[in-house]
Parts: structure tokens; C-alpha cells; sequence
């Protein structure tokens, strides 16, 4: 079956320091993958994507590659903000983007 | 945009009583609505989708008869933890989406505890 694994948190960085949080996945097929950010009391919202091989999905300064040889969707962002602080969540679907299979999230607590 | 609105945030109950969440989605109307549960440490697991009008599909695994969840219109979908225990104290949440959308719309969570 499908499986989504992301790195553990939290992961606590300075504002303007570089981030990458991993991710890999297991999947059949040629799934579309995703990153989900979650704001302290808000909903989960989808960040970014990318729905084939090489494509590069970005928002908001975060950008991610799909790397079908490495089953990877690194996140990365060159200078983060204290506003970034949130809970981000990887995930797959290869039936569009309504069903989703998740990895557990990784926190980022972002200090001035 | 599409928002949904999930209620109540954090709920705490005791063991044997039964906790409603709802879900209700703001300019948009829900033709499907997804509930999710995450527990300490691990992944959000798909539990159920619903269709508005028809029966919940449940995943492998979840209790139909423990986790009720209605559809009956095209803004509100409800989950209702039957006779909860302390192992059901988890983070649930919702995600809508309409007819033919391709962006699934998520509830900001409820977290349940259960004493």
C-alpha cells in the first residue's frame, strides 16, 4: 500500500535560517504529492504540489521536487519567517487530490 | 475561498458518553466530506468518506457502529463517537469537497480527550 514518511519534530530554527524537512514515499503507480501546512488553530491547507516526476511544486517561498529515482518531496525554504511556524504534513494521492494518505507531520517552531 | 468550519475544537468527556463533531462548509456545498483521525505520533488515517444522501464508506478498521457519521445535507457532516473510551481520545478532522473539485477543503480539528 501507499505510505508517506516524514521527518520527526520539532524541528526549531532561527528566522532566516535555511529549512528542509524530508519526506519519501511508497506508492504504486504515479502518484501526485503534496505538502499540507497547518496554522495553530486553523485548518490543514494545502502549501504546495506537484503531480509528476521533476515537476517542481513553490508557494509562499517553499519549493519541493518530485524525484521519482529517490521517491522524495524534500520541503525546502532559503530564509524562514517566525509567520512560518506550523505543522507540515506530506502526503500522496494517485486518485486526484481527494483521497490523500498522510505522513505524520512535522512540526516548526521558528524563534526571532 | 472554501472554508470549513469544524466544532468543537477540543472537547473533553467522559468514559460511555457520546461526542458529536460537526463540519460545515462555507460557500462551497461538501458533495463528499472526508473525516480523518491522527493519534499521538502517527499519521492522519483516512477513517470514512461520505457522500451527501448515501451511507458513510468506512475504512478497514473503523467501527461503523461506533463512529456514526451523517451527510444529510450538502454544508453539515457530523461525527458522532459512540459510547467513547479512552482510546478513541485522538485528533479528528474533516475535509470537504464538491462535485468535481480538485481541492479538498480541511476543518481546523477537534481533539478529544475521553476520561
Amino acid at each position: 500500500g501507499n505510505s508517506v514518511t516524514q521527518m520527526e519534530g520539532p524541528v526549531t530554527l532561527s528566522e532566516e535560517a535555511f529549512l528542509t524537512i524530508n519526506c519519501t514515499y511508497t506508492a504504486t503507480g504515479y502518484p501526485s504529492l503534496f505538502w499540507y501546512v497547518q496554522y495553530p488553530g486553523e485548518g490543514l491547507q494545502l502549501l504546495l504540489k506537484a503531480t509528476k516526476a521533476d515537476d517542481k511544486g513553490s508557494n509562499k517561498g517553499f519549493e519541493a521536487t518530485y524525484r521519482k529515482e529517490t521517491t522524495s518531496f524534500h520541503l525546502e525554504k532559503g530564509s524562514v519567517q517566525v509567520s512560518d511556524s506550523a505543522v507540515y504534513f506530506c502526503a500522496l494521492s494517485n486518485r486526484g487530490y481527494s483521497t490523500l494518505t498522510f505522513g505524520k507531520g512535522t512540526m516548526l517552531l521558528v524563534s526571532p | 475561498g472554501a472554508v470549513v468550519s469544524q466544532h468543537p475544537s477540543r472537547v473533553i468527556c467522559k468514559s460511555g458518553t457520546s461526542v458529536k463533531i460537526e463540519c460545515r462548509s462555507l460557500d462551497f456545498q461538501a458533495t463528499t466530506m472526508f473525516w480523518y483521525r491522527q493519534f499521538p505520533k502517527q499519521s492522519l488515517m483516512l477513517m470514512a468518506t461520505s457522500n451527501e444522501g448515501s451511507k458513510a464508506t468506512y475504512e478497514q478498521g473503523v467501527e461503523k457502529d461506533k463512529f456514526l457519521i451523517n451527510h444529510a445535507s450538502l454544508t453539515l457532516s457530523t461525527l458522532t463517537v459512540t459510547s467513547a473510551h479512552p482510546e478513541d481520545s485522538s485528533f479528528y478532522i474533516c475535509g470537504g469537497a464538491d462535485a468535481g473539485a480538485n481541492v479538498l477543503t480541511f476543518g481546523a480539528g477537534s481533539r478529544l480527550t475521553v476520561l
